[in-house]
């Protein structure tokens, strides 16, 4: 079945600094990819997505492209703010598999002042 | 627009009893999932309804249930709860397939 692999966390940045998070999908179809993030107390945001290979992603500075010869969609940021810890879920949805999403582990970013 | 809500916020149960827990979508949605996120095993789909009928269904026992309404509200059921059921429970909405959800707040379900 359809998966999804994410770096574990946490990652812990101060201010500025650049974010990458890693994302890589296994999929028999041709997915959506999607960055959601989950504040504390809070269901899930959706960040950004991306519906075709080379499609770029974007939303409030963060950036991910969908790779299919990587099979990946990493997050990017180029310079965090406190207001970025969260927690990070990349998540794919096949049509193969009707409108379900599948998700990774989820990354917990912490960024200090 | 107003989001997806979620009823209620926080329900603390007991073993054995069965709970019932509400989603309304965003206005003009037809399709409303259902996740259970727990620290142990993630976020698990649950099962997807559209038009009023289950589309899709995750790898859950029967105790499980829902529903979706002509208004597209939904309804998920557990019935003889365990201790294991205590989790976050996510709805989350879509205007089409593959265009993405937005989700609820949650319904915070703990078991004792």
């Amino acid at each position: 079945g359809d998966s999804v692999t994410q770096m574990e966390g946490p990652v812990t940045l101060s201010e500025e600094a650049c974010l990458t998070i890693n994302c890589t999908y296994t999929a028999t179809g041709y997915p959506s990819l999607f960055w959601y993030v989950q504040y504390p107390g809070e269901g899930l945001q959706l960040l950004l997505k991306a519906t075709k290979a080379d499609d770029k992603g974007s939303n409030k500075g963060f950036e991910a492209t969908y790779r299919k010869e990587t099979t990946s969609f990493h997050l990017e940021k180029g310079s965090v703010q406190v207001s970025d810890s969260a927690v990070y879920f990349c998540a794919l949805s096949d049509m193969e598999y009707g409108n379900k999403l599948v998700f990774g582990a989820g990354t917990i970013l912490r960024v200090k002042s | 627009k107003a989001g997806v809500t979620q009823t209620p916020r926080y329900l603390i149960k007991t073993r054995g009893q069965q709970v019932t827990l509400s989603c309304s979508p965003i206005s003009g949605h037809r399709s409303v999932s259902w996740y259970q996120q727990t620290p142990g095993q993630g976020l698990q789909f649950l099962f997807e309804y559209f038009s009023e009928t289950q589309r899709n269904k995750g790898n859950f026992p029967g105790r499980f249930s829902g529903r979706q309404f002509s208004n597209s509200r939904s309804e998920m059921n557990v019935s003889t709860l365990e201790l294991g059921d205590s989790a976050l429970y996510l709805c989350a909405s879509s205007f089409e397939e593959g265009s993405g959800y937005t989700f609820g707040s949650g319904t915070r379900l703990t078991v004792v």
